[in-house]
């Protein structure tokens, strides 16, 4: 079976801060794995997948398969930052994604 | 192009009833695959249609179900609402191949009375 785990569901950081939000996965093939944001009162959206390696509104996030780890970091966050991140999965069985439950990120000003 | 819509955006029911809740994909789009999100167990895949076909499930009961029709629009149905089946209902529509990336709609909020 296939996992997600984003350990804190809520993250507060100050403006001009680093933001690394977590993402841990279990899966015994080879993944592929997404980040996906929710902004307030907008729909779910791609962010970035680890196989683009790209960096989108400065986020990027690298896959360890040792560490069975995909985090995403942004060096210095921004006020508009602020939304919820979904880590997910999907297997090379189908177009189906297994999601985290999923990161509040507050950035301060 | 227009992004995937989906009908009705809100919807009340009791239980017992039964519900049918529609996805547009975005033009061209022949995957779409449907999620529920709650609060509780959070975004969880329900099943795939792709050129009419399911092609994938996930862990619900028979009660959900689905269909594609063959200008790619899907339709998902529950039977026999229950309270726990209050959520918001999700479409994503994806070109054609399992390497695509998922666009999702704005949902479908469920609530069952």
């Amino acid at each position: 079976a296939q996992r997600v785990t984003q350990p804190e569901k809520l993250l507060s950081v100050f403006k001009g801060a680093p933001v690394e939000l977590k993402c841990n996965y279990s899966y015994s093939g080879s993944p592929e794995l997404f980040w996906y944001v929710q902004y307030s009162r907008q729909r779910l959206q791609l962010l970035l997948r680890h196989i683009s390696r790209e960096s989108i509104k400065g986020f990027t996030a690298d896959l360890n398969k040792g560490e069975t780890s995909f985090h995403l970091k942004k060096p210095f966050a921004q006020e508009e930052d602020s939304a919820m991140y979904y880590c997910a999965l999907r297997n090379n069985a189908g177009n189906m994604l297994t999601f985290g439950g999923g990161t509040r990120l507050m950035v301060k000003p | 192009k227009a992004g995937v819509t989906q009908t009705p955006r809100y919807l009340i029911k009791t239980r017992g009833q039964q519900v049918t809740l529609s996805c547009s994909p975005i033009s061209g789009h022949r995957s779409v695959s449907w999620y529920q999100q709650t609060p509780g167990q959070g975004l969880q895949f329900l099943f795939e249609y792709f050129s009419e076909t399911q092609r994938n499930k996930g862990n619900f009961p028979g009660r959900f179900s689905g269909r594609q029709f063959s200008n790619s629009r899907s339709e998902m149905n529950v039977s026999t609402l229950e309270l726990g089946d209050s959520a918001l209902y999700l479409c994503a529509s994806s070109p054609r191949t399992i390497t695509d990336t998922q666009y999702f709609g704005p949902g479908t909020r469920l609530t069952v009375l």
